[in-house]
């Protein structure tokens, strides 16, 4: 079965720090990979995502993520946070058209 | 353009009434997924939808979970004689369709829904 697991409930980081999210992937086959951010109150907005092809993906908002197949990992990156970026991430995988599986998420403080 | 909208943002329900939840997608978009996120807790699919026909169901935790998409584009997610584990984010997404090469879904921002 399908399944993504996020190893980091809460992170915390000082603004300008850099960030790294953990995402692990679980599936015979490489599946659809994403990154989704949901603010308080808001719905979630895709970050970016991965299909195929060159394994480090950018995205919105200065992101990227690198795929690791040999890992099975999918984590996100951003070299500089700023305040903003506090909100709950999600990593989610797929197989083409149907449903999307979630990880349980990271919720990300940023500190001054 | 208009985004996923679903409406009511906030539903409060006494325990065993009816509910239903509405979702309006993008114009165009051939897909259409319910899911569902308990506090802390990050969405689980319901069910799913290409066009009027409901593909996948598997999701739906009972029986008193109804979905309808009767004109292929507005969504109504209809819970029965509600229960407080019922208590959740009930989220909308809808995506061009399987043929798109940039499958990616685009989520509403949600029906709050609170059994008491």
């Amino acid at each position: 079965a399908q399944s993504v697991t996020q190893p980091d409930i809460h992170i915390t980081v000082s603004e300008g720090a850099s960030l790294e999210l953990r995402c692990n992937y679980s599936y015979g086959a490489t599946p659809y990979l994403f990154w989704y951010v949901q603010s308080p109150g808001q719905g979630l907005q895709l970050l970016l995502k991965y299909f195929s092809g060159d394994t480090l993906v950018q995205g919105i908002k200065g992101f990227e993520a690198e795929f690791k197949r040999s890992q099975s990992s999918f984590n996100l990156r951003k070299p500089s946070v700023h305040w903003s970026d506090a909100a709950e991430y999600f990593c989610a995988s797929g197989l083409g058209a149907n449903n999307l599986f979630f990880g349980t998420g990271t919720r990300l403080t940023v500190i001054p | 353009g208009a985004g996923v909208s679903q409406s009511p943002r906030y539903k409060v329900a006494k325990r065993g009434q009816d509910v239903a939840l509405r979702c309006d997608p993008i114009s165009g978009h051939v897909s259409l997924f319910w899911y569902q996120q308990a506090l802390g807790q990050g969405p689980e699919f319901l069910t799913y939808f290409q066009n009027e026909a409901q593909l996948d169901k598997s999701g739906l935790p009972s029986d008193r979970f109804f979905a309808e998409r009767p004109e292929g584009s507005v969504s109504t997610l209809k819970i029965q004689r509600t229960q407080q584990e019922d208590s959740a984010v009930y989220l909308c997404a809808s995506s061009l369709g399987p043929g798109s090469d940039l499958y990616e879904q685009y989520f509403g921002p949600g029906t709050r829904l609170t059994v008491t």
